[in-house]
């Protein structure tokens, strides 16, 4: 059972638009929550991560909006450029243990 | 990818073998990770170290197992290789106390069983 959702499986957005992908989580004890960039024959790269005592992080263009009570939080790419092109993942994990569970992943074309 | 390599890049093998991939990295971080990733299910963790002979199963440990004789290295060992373990097969390291949760990862090995 896939303890992290993500949607959408794709996403084509128009260069100059906001990409948003959404992830919601089942366990309260998750207290950390990282997002991944990775482009083809890549591995994941470390994007912006966020911690539940905050309800937004902002690191340029990117965003992380976080919601408790919902158990979601979801990634803004502002001005999406076509180099924004890759799969995303979101992820959980917890202070107690080093299992960190990722979303399916969301593809993502920015179109010029 | 942050001082991280694994090796073999590519591997292709027949089912029934034993297959080892490596992971070796040059930041001296406390802990390494094996992930695999399949189409659907994003990376699912197989195996862990948080420490020289220190390791623990992650979400699908079963097939697998792990070696950590050194702190740059990290090996991942598939007993009898099946079909289905047919993947890409990434390390992530990460270092130890606030950093502890920021992995990172190496260029990933694929693999196929035939």
């Amino acid at each position: 059972q896939q303890q992290v959702k993500q949607s959408p499986q794709s996403l084509i957005v128009q260069k100059g638009g906001i990409s948003i992908i959404n992830c919601a989580y089942e366990n309260t004890a998750f207290d950390y929550f990282p997002w991944y960039q990775q482009f083809p024959g890549k591995g994941p790269a470390l994007l912006i991560a966020i911690r539940p005592d905050v309800s937004e992080k902002k690191e340029g263009r990117f965003t992380i909006s976080f919601n408790k009570s919902a158990k979601q939080f979801s990634l803004h790419i502002m001005d999406s450029q076509p180099g924004d092109s890759a799969t995303y993942f979101c992820a959980a994990s917890m202070s107690n243990n080093n299992d960190m569970r990722f979303g399916a992943g969301t593809r993502l074309t920015v179109k010029p | 990818d942050a001082g991280i390599t694994q090796s073999p890049r590519h591997k292709v093998t027949e089912t029934g073998t034993p297959v080892t991939l490596r992971c070796h990295q040059t930041e001296n971080h406390r802990y390494m990770y094996w992930y695999r990733q399949d189409p659907g299910h994003g990376l699912r963790l197989i195996h862990y170290s948080y420490g020289v002979k220190d390791t623990d199963k992650g979400e699908v440990s079963d097939g697998y197992s792990v070696s950590r004789s050194k702190t740059e290295d990290f090996l991942l060992t598939l007993e009898s290789a099946t079909s289905s373990q047919t993947s890409v097969y990434f390390c992530a390291i990460s270092n130890s106390g606030g950093k502890r949760y920021e992995q990172y990862f190496g260029p990933g090995t694929r693999l196929t069983v035939t």
